[in-house]
């Protein structure tokens, strides 16, 4: 099983600022890693698959890139809705979740 | 856009059987990958299986199915094409399966999920 590890657990940034989450795969994953949003009580969102293609409907704020092991997230200016927790996914061996960041407000 | 909806039993003894429903609307189940993914509260989601309908009315037409290793010898998914539905049977259960159950569409991710189902398994 691929094994895919978030960091940091937990980012405190304040509106405005960028955001730059981490996903680590215990191997390669090419590029078939996946971002989601996900909020309190809904389902995750795809914001970004392949590494870096924005899915439609996403903000062009939004941007993925890396491949094989290492992968980033970044938010170039946070908007109050984008606090949320965020999962990483990788499809290149069957289907396995990061354990997620939270994204708070500072 | 096709849309999701799951139906489920919300609770469930140990050691019966969970079965839950994911009904598509505004979209056809043949020829997609559809998915079952389940989340423990306040943990990350957890793939379950998937099932691709290739919509082939030969005799031999295949279904094809894959599962989580860690499922497999308990899960099984299946399609109704008649009622445009897919389902997860999960056996054996236990305290560790209480989660909300989602079915998703998977093209490159997943891309579309349904709201979930909540399943509490408690005696």
């Amino acid at each position: 099983e691929i094994v895919l590890t978030q960091s940091p657990d937990t980012l405190s940034l304040s509106p405005g600022e960028r955001a730059t989450l981490s996903c680590r795969a215990s191997q390669s994953v090419h590029r078939f890693l996946a971002w989601y949003q996900q909020k309190p009580g809904q389902a995750p969102r795809l914001l970004i698959y392949d590494a870096s293609t924005r899915a439609a409907g996403i903000p062009a704020r939004f941007s993925g890139s890396g491949s094989g092991t290492a992968f980033t997230l970044t938010i170039s200016s946070l908007e109050p809705e984008d606090f949320a927790v965020y999962y990483c996914q990788q499809r290149s061996n069957r289907f396995t979740f990061g354990q997620g960041t939270k994204l708070e407000i500072k | 856009q096709v849309k999701l909806q799951e139906s489920g039993p919300g609770l469930v003894k140990p050691w019966e059987t969970l079965s839950v429903t994911c009904t598509l609307s505004d979209g056809s189940i043949i020829n997609n990958y559809w998915s079952w993914i389940r989340q423990s509260p306040g943990k990350a989601p957890e793939w379950i299986g998937y099932i691709h309908d290739s919509g082939n009315t030969e005799v031999y037409y295949r279904q094809t199915t894959n599962y989580n290793p860690s499922l497999e010898s308990r899960a099984t998914i299946s399609v109704d094409r008649s009622k445009n539905q897919f389902s997860l049977k999960l056996t054996s259960l236990s305290g560790a399966d209480t989660a909300t159950y989602f079915c998703a569409r998977m093209v490159d991710a997943f891309d579309i999920w349904g709201l979930g189902t909540m399943v509490i398994v408690s005696s």
